[in-house]
């Protein structure tokens, strides 16, 4: 049982490429979400999925896209880098929609390492 | 919105004292609260949650009390030991839109001293 699973854990672009950040996990969970992490700022959620096929804006969406074509699956796109983009990325997913479950627990990645130059 | 505050941003306790960090919000909406534990290098991880029908909860070290009146909730730990050390988040559960989101605080560095 691998839990939550994200590639690569680090990747360094230049100004105006594009990338995709994978995440799988195994557990059927269906809430799934990407957030950023920078210094002194906690974690910011970018998207969620609250199950495959349906997809959200979180607090600091742009500049990223995401799609849910399986439940295991939920890639986030960057399309055009930028320097403000570097940061720590961490895909979580949860049992089932936050709303609905008695715990909230997430479940994180070991998180992705992204430098734009 | 929900504005979410820890403090302090570091503390530094010796080895076998123990520690408090508190977590404050301001939407009296919140119903679920949690802390997470950050090591380096990893994603964060649940350590304990309280819900907002409940005052404490403790897990052999570690203790989560909540004041809904005073909107705050305190993540303590006693007998302090190294592997203590870490960043710690709070992240209380709050209605956004038609859903639930957890909005986290900006985090607190335990250092435990040998």
């Amino acid at each position: 049982n691998a839990g939550v699973t994200q590639t690569p854990k680090f990747q360094v672009l230049k100004t105006g490429q594009s990338m995709t950040l994978q995440c799988a996990q195994d557990m059927n969970h269906e809430y799934m979400s990407w957030y950023r992490q920078d210094p002194g700022m906690g974690l910011r959620l970018i998207h969620y999925s609250v199950g495959a096929g349906i997809t959200d804006q979180g607090e600091v969406p742009n500049g990223y896209n995401v799609s849910r074509s399986t439940t295991e699956d939920f890639p986030l796109r960057l399309l055009s880098a930028a320097p403000s983009q570097t940061s720590v990325y961490f895909c979580a997913s949860s049992y089932s929609l936050l709303a609905k479950a008695r715990t909230g627990e997430l479940f994180f990645g070991e998180g992705s390492r992204l430098t734009v130059l | 919105g929900e504005n979410v505050e820890q403090h302090p941003s570091t503390l530094s306790v010796q080895e076998g004292d123990s520690a408090v960090i508190k977590c404050t919000y301001s939407d009296s909406a919140s119903n679920y609260f949690p802390w997470y534990k950050q090591e380096l290098g990893k994603g964060p991880q649940l350590i304990i949650d309280i819900r907002s029908n409940v005052g404490e909860k403790k897990d052999q070290r570690i203790a989560v009390t909540l004041n809904k009146t005073a909107k705050h909730f305190s993540l303590h730990i006693t007998e302090t030991q190294p592997e203590d050390s870490a960043v710690y988040f709070c992240a209380p559960r709050t209605p956004r839109d038609s859903n639930y989101q957890l909005i986290w605080g900006a985090g607190t560095k335990l250092i435990i001293k040998p």
